[in-house]
């Protein structure tokens, strides 16, 4: 049972404009919020995160929102770079917990 | 801190060989996970670990999978009898236990092919 689902599979970007990445989850228990981002052969790489008592977090050209109401969040990448083009992965924990991870989305930034 | 070491990188077998993951965790993390990368599940977690004890091995796929964490440096993820459905990429990720809300550090991964 995917408790936290990301529902497209891949999205393409023009280079400069914003990419959107979309997340869901459906246990409310959920605090914490994450976003990695994993290139080819690499590990994924912690990005940005932001707690359940907030719904936004900004850092950089980065910017994760927090829907709590519609259990909705997602990523804001702007300006959107060559470099950002990458696997990204949401995730969410509680009090501590194991994280449950998204099936990611795989974004191309196009020069 | 070189990061979260996993061995080997690649790692071709035969189907019915047993094979083994290695996993060298950030010194001084608690917690240490065990996923597995599929398409159709993403980033699937099989088991993990506080303090060395197994909490939650729930997500290991079936009897063939066993983990163990003999110490706070290092951990195995073994199949034995493997089959080609294993194939995969296997991480080990490790985080802090003084903050509960810490993001999770990754290895860079084993990829696994079983023939």
């Amino acid at each position: 049972d995917q408790q936290v689902k990301q529902n497209s599979p891949s999205l393409s970007v023009q280079e400069g404009r914003i990419s959107i990445l979309n997340c869901d989850y459906t246990n409310s228990m959920f605090d914490y919020f994450l976003w990695y981002k994993k290139y080819p052969a690499e590990g994924p790489t912690f990005l940005i995160s932001i707690s359940s008592i907030k719904d936004k977090n900004e850092d950089g050209r980065f910017t994760v929102f927090l829907n709590k109401s519609a259990k909705h969040l997602s990523l804001h990448i702007v300006p959107s770079q060559p470099g950002d083009s990458a696997v990204y992965f949401c995730a969410a924990l509680y009090t501590g917990n194991q994280f449950y991870f998204g099936t990611g989305t795989s974004l191309t930034v196009i020069p | 801190d070189a990061g979260v070491i996993q061995s080997p990188r690649h790692e071709v077998t035969e189907m019915g060989q047993e094979v083994t993951l290695r996993c060298k965790p950030i010194s001084g993390h608690d917690y240490l996970f065990w996923y597995r990368q599929t398409m159709m599940r993403g980033l699937e977690l099989l088991i993990y670990f506080n303090n060395n004890v197994p909490i939650d091995d729930s997500g290991m796929p079936e009897d063939r999978f066993s983990a163990k964490m003999p110490n706070a440096s290092f951990s195995t993820l073994k199949i034995q009898p493997s089959e080609p459905r294993d194939s995969a990429v296997y991480f080990c990720a490790s985080r802090p236990g003084t903050d509960m809300n810490t993001e999770a550090f990754f290895g860079q991964g084993t990829r696994l092919t079983v023939v």
